[in-house]
């Protein structure tokens, strides 16, 4: 158990470029999970996956924001056209539906900033 | 719908002295409850959850957190500050069943004094 990584760790950008991030999630968790953190909030719910399904998606997540699991294991969340209201702390977490379910674990994260 | 509300976006206690961070949640159904810390620059670590068993969870580094279901609260508590806690908390709550999603409060950073 490696616990849940992400690359990059810090992601530097201009208005209006397309990025992407990567998770790899806990290897045996079929549960993929991401968040958006805004200085000074809580994390904010974006997109869930089982395995390769994207089962749901808040409204938070617009037309430019697109998450993938293709394969059930890692995942990518891809912002296109970005903007500088998109800076934030993204947030990957897995869990596993077999045993404790409900617990999630977070990666360290990768920090978006939009010039 | 869920929601989470963290009383203090900022909590100063002396080394030594209890630590005291208040949770109070709304849920229509009964809730999984967690509470999270954050370092600067990294990402969550659990510290204990609520899963419906004992309502006392105790959790890692001597911290606990009470499930009160009459005040709808999960204070998290530890009898003594170390610096090392020095951090920023999460409380969440999810719904059982269901996608498992996690609803955050917005935190509360913990300052510890020496």
């Amino acid at each position: 158990d490696t616990g849940v990584s992400q690359n990059p760790r810090h992601k530097i950008t201009k208005r209006g470029q397309n990025v992407t991030f990567r998770c790899d999630p806990i290897s045996e968790h079929n549960r993929l999970y991401w968040y958006r953190q805004t200085l000074g909030q809580g994390p904010e719910f974006l997109t869930y996956f089982q395995n390769e399904a994207q089962l749901e998606k808040s409204r938070l997540l617009s037309d430019r924001f697109s998450a993938e699991r293709p394969k059930g294991s890692f995942s990518t969340l891809e912002i296109q056209r970005t903007e500088q209201g998109d800076s934030a702390m993204y947030l990957c977490a897995s869990s596993s539906s077999t045993s404790g379910g409900e617990t999630q674990y977070f990666g360290p994260g990768t920090r978006l900033l939009v010039l | 719908a869920q929601s989470v509300t963290q009383l203090g976006s900022h909590v100063s206690v002396s080394e030594g002295a209890l630590v005291l961070l208040r949770c109070n949640y709304s849920s229509s159904v009964p809730p999984y409850l967690f509470w999270y810390v954050q370092y600067p620059n990294q990402g969550l670590q659990l510290l204990l959850k609520y899963t419906s068993a004992a309502t006392l969870v105790k959790g890692i580094n001597g911290f606990e957190a009470e499930f009160k279901k009459s005040e709808t609260s999960f204070h998290l508590t530890k009898p003594s500050a170390h610096m090392s806690d020095a951090a920023e908390y999460f409380c969440a709550v999810s719904k059982s069943p269901g996608t498992y999603k996690y609803i955050f409060g917005t935190g509360t950073r913990l300052k510890v004094l020496a």
